[in-house]
């Protein structure tokens, strides 16, 4: 059984550019929370999807935004990109109404 | 809202003894859930351990426990016969009790102890 996954594992982009980060949750999980991790923190929560409408939103500027499709996975776009958004981008999956979550391997973005 | 709170940045335990990892946290929720998570350093953040705040009994999964402390609202990890492999940053979490179907909240984290074991 495929844990979250999640593509791709590292990029590198420049400011103003913008970035789709892809995210494919467990098997049988139907909600997916989107984190910011900076280097030495603990993560940020950006936004979470339930079917297909983003249900929860953290304290992140309207750059970043999501998408969930029919079978689950989601995507998190972030447009014009600035230096303080390089970080690992961590996506999680939950079982429907469960309190837990599984973290996916993370998406390191740089920005140049 | 709620806050997370780990005081030891930093430490140190040797091979096959025992560390206790400290964790406060402030809400004015009644039911929650708390968590401790690890991410080793090649960055994939486990679930360790989860305890739900209604339940008085203290979650153990193996080599890990906690001591959950509601009215202190304390909750420490406890890792015993500390192996090579536990070295890892290990993070406490928060999660508010979800009443409604579907969905969940978010994980509110704590800054994060850098633990080390040494051989």
């Amino acid at each position: 059984d495929a844990g979250v996954t999640q593509s791709p594992t590292h990029l590198i982009k420049t400011r103003g550019q913008q970035v789709t980060l892809r995210c494919s949750p467990k098997s049988g999980h139907d909600t997916v929370s989107w984190y910011q991790q900076a280097l030495g923190q603990g993560p940020q929560f950006i936004f979470q999807y339930y079917e297909e409408e983003e249900r929860q939103r953290g304290n992140f500027p309207d750059r970043f935004s999501g998408h969930q499709f029919p079978n689950y996975s989601s995507e998190l776009n972030v447009n014009a990109l600035l230096l303080g958004d390089s970080a690992l981008y961590l996506c999680a999956s939950s079982p429907r109404g469960r309190g837990v979550q599984y973290f996916g391997p993370g998406t390191r973005l740089l920005v140049l | 809202a709620q806050t997370v709170t780990q005081s030891q940045p930093e430490m140190s335990v040797q091979e096959a003894e025992t560390v206790t990892l400290s964790c406060t946290y402030d809400t004015s929720e009644n039911n929650y859930y708390l968590f401790w998570y690890k991410q080793p350093p090649s960055r994939q953040m486990i679930l360790v351990i989860r305890q739900e705040a209604y339940k008085q009994q203290n979650a153990t999964e193996n080599r890990f426990s906690v001591n959950f402390q509601k009215a202190a609202k304390s909750f420490s990890l406890k890792i015993s016969d500390s192996q090579l492999g536990d070295t890892a940053m290990y993070f406490c979490a928060f999660m508010k009790h979800w009443r409604g179907g579907g969905s969940n909240y978010k994980l509110t984290f704590g800054k994060g102890t850098l633990l080390t074991v040494n051989p």
